[in-house]
């Protein structure tokens, strides 16, 4: 299985900073056939299941503001809030799709300051 | 837009079963799989496998190959899962999630509210 790995587990940052939260696999996700990551990001909040941000590394789902933004390829990936915001607090996944079990990394929690 | 509407809780004693339904809407059944995933309290979560809507074919998690069935009702754009010999350790939010295909994966997009199945003695 492919294990995702995220840093930090906890993040505290002010309203209107940059959060930033990164994802590392224990293989590579990159389907080179495609040039395409198979790496997906959720957040989820307290009581709620998890919302599918982002996908293919770096594409944001439709209706996702665009202070989220996925980069990284291979075996390392960021999430970036550019501009906190007070509705961003929740714990936040990368997910592997590349292969099956699809798996997830262990959170990382964004609170405010 | 796509709903997902789960059954509801479940308390259910070691060894049992538990069956979880997923009612689909807002969008073509037959065309998307449903994922099944876990998530144990302060975990992350866990995918469990997938039907596909149109055809019924299955992939499941080696992990739960033995324990689960997962199956769908097209007539009723329903999904199921059933998880069998439930251990104490089986105790999480059981979600279903609409799967989107592209590029030979499923991807979950859209999410049930989950139901919390707790196994106790």
């Amino acid at each position: 299985d492919i294990v995702m790995t995220q840093s930090p587990d906890s993040l505290t940052v002010s309203l209107g900073e940059r959060a930033t939260i990164n994802c590392k696999s224990s293989q590579s996700v990159l389907y080179r056939s495609n040039n395409k990551n198979y790496l997906g990001w959720y957040q989820q909040k307290p009581g709620q299941p998890p919302k599918l941000l982002i996908s293919w590394a770096s594409t944001r789902e439709s209706g996702v503001p665009d202070r989220f933004r996925g980069s990284g390829s291979g075996t390392d990936f960021t999430l970036t809030i550019s501009s906190l915001q007070a509705e961003d607090v929740a714990v936040y996944y990368c997910q592997q799709y590349y292969s099956t079990p699809q798996t997830f990394g262990q959170g990382t929690k964004v609170e405010i300051k | 837009q796509v709903h997902l509407v789960q059954s509801g809780a479940e308390v259910k004693k070691p060894g049992a079963s538990v069956k979880v339904s997923c009612k689909a809407s807002g969008y073509t059944f037959n065309i998307y799989e449903m994922h099944w995933m876990r998530q144990a309290p302060g975990q992350r979560p866990e995918w469990m496998g997938w039907v596909n809507g149109g055809n019924g074919n299955t992939k499941y998690s080696q992990k739960f190959q033995d324990r689960v069935t997962i199956t769908r009702d097209t007539s009723a754009s329903t999904a199921y899962m059933e998880l069998s010999s439930l251990r104490y350790e089986d105790t999480a939010v059981y979600y279903c999630a609409r799967g989107r295909t592209a590029f030979g994966v499923v991807i979950a997009d859209h999410w049930g509210q989950g139901t919390l199945v707790t196994v106790s003695s």
